[in-house]
């Protein structure tokens, strides 16, 4: 998989948006971009995808920049919830295995 | 409908025990696989079915660990010897197969995990 970095940790206030950054330089034009979660306690969760275009799903929103070098995870109103770790991560195509890195801890302030 | 299912969901053993771990994935999946998640830590691929393929062991640390995947489903992890490093959240998860994978989506649907404990 292509290398992604994500900030160790980010804070929101509940019931504000929330933007998520990851950085995927070396990112292959067919390289689609995934986000998990990790509630505590649970496994992973799916998210969200996409390649070039912004995405929306009831869970979250993903904005990929226009060189496809970065990408945001946007939440549009955090939960007590949505404390989770949050993983950016670009799955080689068919069924690999995922690598996941550090990913982002979230902490939602009430 | 039915997500990934594992059991136990939690698994205290004595050092150099045999363990068991087991993973019902989502009907109609058929790639399958094992992570662990060490205390603080990322996850850890371990191994990986797909369909009738030989199975990628290219992560297991060791030779004490096994997998077998009876009839295309259920999954069992084997640990055997048991060390106290092998604590850990052991995760399976599964995916569509590959030919509805064109766009190369490869979504994993992950179970609980089993919580091991070696003592």
């Amino acid at each position: 998989d292509a290398k992604t970095t994500q900030p160790n940790s980010m804070e929101s206030n509940e019931e504000e948006p929330v933007h998520l950054p990851c950085n995927h330089s070396t990112i292959s034009g067919t390289d689609y971009i995934h986000w998990y979660r990790q509630l505590p306690s649970q496994g992973p969760e799916y998210v969200i995808h996409g390649l070039t275009s912004n995405v929306n799903n009831r869970m979250a929103s993903l904005a990929i920049a226009e060189d496809r070098k970065s990408s945001t995870l946007i939440l549009h109103r955090a939960t007590l919830r949505d404390a989770a770790v949050y993983y950016c991560i670009l799955p080689f195509s068919g069924n690999t295995p995922l690598v996941f890195g550090k990913g982002t801890r979230l902490s939602v302030i009430a | 409908g039915a997500g990934v299912s594992q059991s136990p969901s939690n698994k205290v053993t004595e050092k150099g025990k045999d363990v068991e771990l087991r993973c019902d994935p989502i009907s109609g999946h058929t790639a399958l696989y094992w992570y662990r998640q060490s205390l603080g830590q990322g996850l850890e691929f371990l191994i990986y079915f797909q369909g009738n393929s030989a199975p990628d062991k290219s992560g297991l640390p060791s030779d004490r660990f096994s997998a077998e995947r009876t009839g295309g489903s259920v999954s069992t992890l084997t640990i055997q010897r048991t060390q106290q490093e092998d604590s850990a959240v052991y995760l399976c998860a599964s995916s569509f197969p590959a030919s509805g994978n064109r766009e190369g989506k490869n979504i994993q649907y992950f179970g609980a995990g089993t919580r091991l404990s070696v003592l």
